[in-house]
């Protein structure tokens, strides 16, 4: 089956630094996602991605749509404490019953 | 915001217990997913709805249950529950569009524990 890859698998920064995480694939996807998941909770929504080279932007989070369509890319600019949790990327294709396939995670944890 | 509601939060239970998990959405959303994580790790796709009346098996095998009868309400069963079966249980919707993928929306989970 599909697999997503992200990396880096855990990362520690410090609080104002810039953080880039990347997914990859070995298949196609036609729609990314990225959400952050809090401990004890489920994931939230942070950017939907729907074009190939599409940038978009939420707030301090940034992700890219790549041009080969298997792989994103989310940074983060300026770190916050609250910023630490878990992020995933997740792919999809149209025709699926939108099934999502989720990556790994990239676990992040900031210190002051 | 996305209001979907999973109970319960938290669940520990003796081997060979029935056990249903509950989901409902206030959304209207026709789709509706149950995943499967284990604490940090990536989430796997066990059970989806299209709509009433409508469910399928997800990628990953699994020896629970679901239905859907009514739109907002998508329970998750489990006939004898075992150790196994230990794991943490989301339930997400999203809307159906005919183009686009619409993003899901997840509840805060069960955890269970079986012993």
């Amino acid at each position: 089956g599909q697999q997503l890859n992200q990396s880096p698998q855990s990362m520690f920064i410090q609080e104002g630094e810039d953080v880039s995480m990347n997914c990859t694939s070995s298949s196609i996807f036609n729609t990314w996602l990225w959400y952050k998941q809090d401990p004890g909770e489920g994931p939230v929504l942070l950017i939907a991605l729907y074009k190939a080279g599409e940038l978009t932007s939420n707030g301090r989070l940034t992700a890219q749509f790549g041009i080969t369509r298997k792989d994103s890319f989310l940074n983060i600019s300026a770190s916050i404490p609250s910023d630490v949790g878990i992020y995933f990327c997740a792919g999809a294709n149209t025709g699926t019953a939108s099934k999502l396939t989720f990556g790994t995670g990239t676990r992040l944890q900031v210190t002051l | 915001e996305a209001d979907i509601y999973q109970t319960p939060r938290y669940l520990v239970i003796g081997t060979g217990k029935k056990i249903t998990l509950e989901c409902s959405q206030t959304m209207g959303h026709d789709k509706m997913y149950w995943y499967q994580q284990d604490p940090g790790m990536e989430l796997h796709l066990i059970h989806y709805s299209y709509g009433v009346n409508s469910t399928e098996k997800g990628d990953l095998s699994s020896e629970s249950t679901v239905s859907r009868i009514r739109t907002e309400h998508f329970p998750l069963t489990l006939e004898s529950a075992r150790p196994s079966h230990t794991s943490q249980y989301l339930c997400a919707s999203s809307e159906q569009h005919r183009e686009t993928n619409q993003p899901q929306h997840f509840g805060d989970g069960t955890r269970l524990s079986i012993l």
